[in-house]
Formats: C-alpha cells, sequence, structure tokens
C-alpha cells in the first residue's frame, strides 16, 4: 500500500541553525501539507501546498518556514534558523486528485529537536 | 476560528467493552471529518472520513457519525481489544473554497484496553 515517507526520523540541532525536513507524499496525490504536533498538545496546521505554491498557510507558518518541492517526489520543509520552541513533531501529508473528498495521508513524522 | 473538543481526554475500559469517543467542532462549515489513530511516538493513521453530507461510516469495529448541524461527530468501537489502545483524533476540514483545506484538530482521546 503506498505511504508517504519522511527523513530524517529524527533531527538534533543547536539553536539558530538551518533544517530541512524531508518528505515524499503518495506518487500520485497533488496536494501536501506539512502539520506539526509540539509535545502534549494539539496537532496543528502549517502550510498547505498545490501547483508549486502555497495555497494555505497559518499564522505559525512565518517567514523562518519555507516550502518546496525540488523534484517530482520530494516536498520539503525548511526553517531557517530554529528556535527552542521549534520543537515538535513534524508530519508531512498528501492528498490525490481534485475530489475534495479525498482524505489526507499523514507520514510517521520527523522528531526535531532544537538545543 | 474553528475549535475542534474532544471528550473524555482519556479512558480506561475492560476488554471487549463498546465505547463511544466524542468530537465537538464550533464551526458547522465543514466540508469532511477525520478520526485518526496515533501510537505513542507514532505517525497519524486515518481511520474513517466523513463526508458532510453523510451522516455516518463504518469500517470493521468501527463506527464514525456526524452531526454537522450541531457540531458533533462520534467514533463507536466495538468489542474494544487491547490493540485499539492508542490516541484517537479527530480533525476538521473547512468548507472554504480557495485551497484553505488545512485540518483542525482535537487534542484527541487516551483509549487504554484492559486485557
Amino acid at each position: 500500500e503506498p505511504e508517504v515517507t519522511q527523513t530524517p526520523s529524527h533531527q538534533v540541532t543547536q539553536m539558530g541553525q538551518e533544517v530541512i525536513l524531508r518528505c515524499v507524499p503518495i506518487s500520485n496525490h497533488l496536494y501536501f501539507y506539512w502539520y506539526r504536533q509540539i509535545l502534549g498538545q494539539k496537532v496543528e496546521f502549517l502550510v498547505s501546498f498545490y501547483n508549486n505554491e502555497i495555497s494555505e498557510k497559518s499564522e505559525i507558518f512565518d517567514d523562518q518556514f519555507s516550502v518546496e518541492r525540488p523534484d517530482g517526489s520530494n516536498f520539503t520543509l525548511k526553517i531557517r534558523s530554529t528556535k527552542l520552541e521549534d520543537s515538535a513533531m513534524y508530519f508531512c501529508a498528501s492528498r490525490g486528485t481534485f475530489s475534495s473528498y479525498n482524505e489526507q495521508f499523514f507520514g510517521p513524522g520527523t522528531r526535531l529537536t532544537v538545543l | 476560528k474553528q475549535e475542534v473538543t474532544q471528550i473524555p481526554a482519556a479512558l480506561s475500559v475492560p476488554e471487549g467493552e463498546n465505547l463511544v469517543l466524542n468530537c465537538s467542532f464550533t464551526d458547522s462549515a465543514i466540508y469532511n471529518l477525520q478520526w485518526f489513530r496515533q501510537d505513542p511516538g507514532k505517525g497519524l493513521t486515518s481511520l474513517l472520513l466523513i463526508q458532510s453530507s453523510q451522516r455516518e461510516q463504518t469500517s470493521g469495529r468501527l463506527n464514525a457519525s456526524l452531526d454537522k448541524s450541531s457540531g458533533r461527530s462520534t467514533l463507536y468501537i466495538a468489542a474494544s481489544q487491547p490493540g485499539d489502545s492508542a490516541t484517537y483524533l479527530c480533525a476538521v476540514r473547512p468548507a472554504a473554497g480557495g485551497g484553505a483545506d488545512g485540518l483542525t484538530f482535537g487534542k484527541g482521546t487516551h483509549l487504554i484496553i484492559q486485557p
């Protein structure tokens, strides 16, 4: 069964460093998302991406964040200068076709620890 | 702003019992509602998706209902098993168009099934 994959599973970085989190969505999907979950808190929407541009972003997704689809398979989230409060689990998700009924499928997540 | 609440926050029941998890949302203008399962330190597994025009969906021992006008959904688990132990998350997708399809999540119900 096709699935969303994410690398790395765990990333440790120093405050102020740049990190790139990588995702490979399900191959025929067209809509891509990033969410985050701070330990003990709700899963929060960050950004959605379609047709090589951002279609929606939350207030969390400030200028420190950027997303990119550098090739036909990868979808990345970059945090330019990490802060302690960026420590969280980051989930990538994808959805297929133009049908609005299609569900979002989530990857296993990348745990980001900022020291 | 959409708010999703899940009750109870935690539930512990003996194996074999039928149980109901509750989800409520403040804005009834939703496109669909998804129920997810999250195991500790893991990603989100989609269980059921109910479209806004539907009243319920079933998958195996799981049945989800939706009352959009009152802003409520329930997840019914029949004949619970220890393997059902996990956190169950409810998420809604807004009805607004223009690519706004980021999910709003509840905090989840932490379920423990005692053998």
